[in-house]
């Protein structure tokens, strides 16, 4: 199992103020992802890397960005958050071995911008 | 794109009950997975099971790959099983993007 850590788990927020979700994971796991999943709804992913350097969009439209500098760390940032960006930021990694690419998730963020 | 479709929706239980949770997609897949995400927000990886059965105690899931279709099985069911159910599967595109159903919800009571 990987060990995938977020912070912070609850963040309120005013309108336009810049923020950073953190996620790291300690198992080493090349693959990164961040999804997200506004209350009693599916999961959209929004953000992907598949090693250091390497970013793309998911197919959910989002105003966030991400960065890979380092394997273990995916941090999404937000420059001027907005009441619509309300919603649980999820980040999950995996690795595929032995023919099987499973994906962990991490607590999860719950923002609320106000 | 692939389409994922879960039911039921929503389920009510009494403990002690037993339920089938179905999952139905629209394409062939490499990956699927079953999640329960719990009252504070966590998914929990139930299962990795692209095709073929497994069990883990209480649970067991099926995937019939040529059909198309997973079960998830619950037997004994307990109030902490409650929460929400999803299945997902990876986009046909690669890259191991995972589309998600939009959950069962279970209740479980006492």
């Amino acid at each position: 199992e990987a060990d995938i850590y977020q912070t912070p788990r609850y963040l309120v927020i005013g309108t336009g103020k810049k923020i950073t979700l953190e996620c790291s994971q300690t198992m080493g796991h090349d693959k990164m992802y961040w999804y997200q999943q506004d209350p009693g709804m599916e999961l959209h992913l929004i953000h992907y890397s598949y090693g250091v350097n390497s970013t793309e969009k998911g197919d959910l439209s989002s105003e966030s960005t991400v960065s890979r500098i380092r394997t273990e760390h995916f941090p999404l940032t937000l420059e001027s958050a907005r009441p619509s960006h309300t919603s649980q930021y999820l980040c999950a990694s995996s690795v595929l071995k032995a023919g099987r690419d499973e994906q962990y998730f991490g607590p999860g963020t719950r923002l609320t911008v106000t | 794109g692939i389409q994922v479709e879960q039911s039921p929706p929503d389920l009510i239980l009494q403990e002690g009950a037993n339920s089938t949770l179905r999952c139905n997609f629209s394409d062939s897949v490499n990956n699927l997975q079953w999640f329960h995400q719990n009252p504070w927000g966590q998914l929990i990886n139930l299962f990795y099971i692209p095709s073929g059965t497994k069990q883990n105690g209480r649970l067991s899931a099926t995937t019939v790959a040529t059909e198309r279709y997973s079960l998830l099985y619950i037997s004994s069911s307990q109030t902490t099983d409650s929460g929400v159910y999803f299945c997902a599967v990876e986009d046909p595109g690669g890259y191991n993007k995972l589309i998600f159903g939009a959950g069962t919800r279970l209740a479980v009571h006492p």
